[in-house]
């Protein structure tokens, strides 16, 4: 089935500092990509989205491009801040037999950001 | 546009004892998903509706569990006879017709003693 692996956290870094965090993804046909946060306390939050093959999902300077000859959607942001400390999960939409979709998350990347 | 709602934020309860959370979506939304968040997991599906209909349900929703969705509004999950393995985050998502992004709300974290 189709399925989401992103890499193990935590992930600590200073402040300014250049964030990866690799996602890759085993699927069938041609899903979405999403990045969404969870912060301390709160719910999830869609962070960016793909559609397609190289597409590229940009939102609060962070993105990431959809690659489908390496089955990758890597999050990446120039230069963190402290409020960018939160869980990140990479996942893709699964459409079901009935219609709709649902949404398949890899396990989530804890990012800490140090002043 | 309020978001998604749920109640209520946090539940503990004894093993045995039976739960019932509620979701109301984006007004405008006619898909509406449930998910269990463990913890230092990603959220897991456990079902969905179209409109009033439940169209499909993961086999993580063992037969203690049942959701409903009477008026295409909101809808509620209830569990059964908890046991402590149920403890997790309970989600909400809902979402239009003509998309794949689904709009979560807070949670509801659910605590079996």
């Amino acid at each position: 089935g189709n399925s989401v692996t992103q890499m193990e956290g935590p992930v600590t870094l200073s402040e300014e500092a250049f964030l990866t965090i690799n996602c890759t993804y085993t699927a069938t046909g041609y899903p979405s990509l999403f990045w969404y946060v969870q912060y301390p306390g709160e719910g999830l939050q869609l962070l960016l989205k793909a559609t397609k093959a190289d597409d590229k999902g940009s939102n609060k300077g962070f993105e990431a491009t959809y690659r489908k000859e390496t089955t990758s959607f890597h999050l990446e942001k120039g230069s963190v801040q402290v409020s960018d400390s939160a869980v990140y999960f990479c996942a893709l939409s699964e459409p079901p037999n009935t219609g709709g979709f649902k949404t398949i998350f890899g396990a989530g990347t804890r990012l800490f950001v140090k002043a | 546009d309020t978001g998604v709602s749920q109640n209520p934020r946090h539940k503990i309860t004894k093993r045995g004892q039976n739960v019932t959370f509620r979701c109301d979506p984006i007004s405008e939304h006619n898909r509406l998903y449930w998910y269990r968040q463990t913890l230092g997991q990603g959220p897991e599906f456990l079902t969905y509706f179209q409109n009033e209909a439940q169209l499909e349900k993961s086999r993580l929703l063992s037969d203690r569990f049942s959701a409903e969705r009477p008026k295409g509004s909101f809808s509620t999950l209830e569990i059964q006879r908890t046991e402590q393995g149920d403890s997790a985050m309970y989600l909400c998502a809902s979402s239009p017709l003509a998309t794949d992004t689904q709009y979560f709300g807070p949670g509801t974290r659910l605590t079996v003693l």
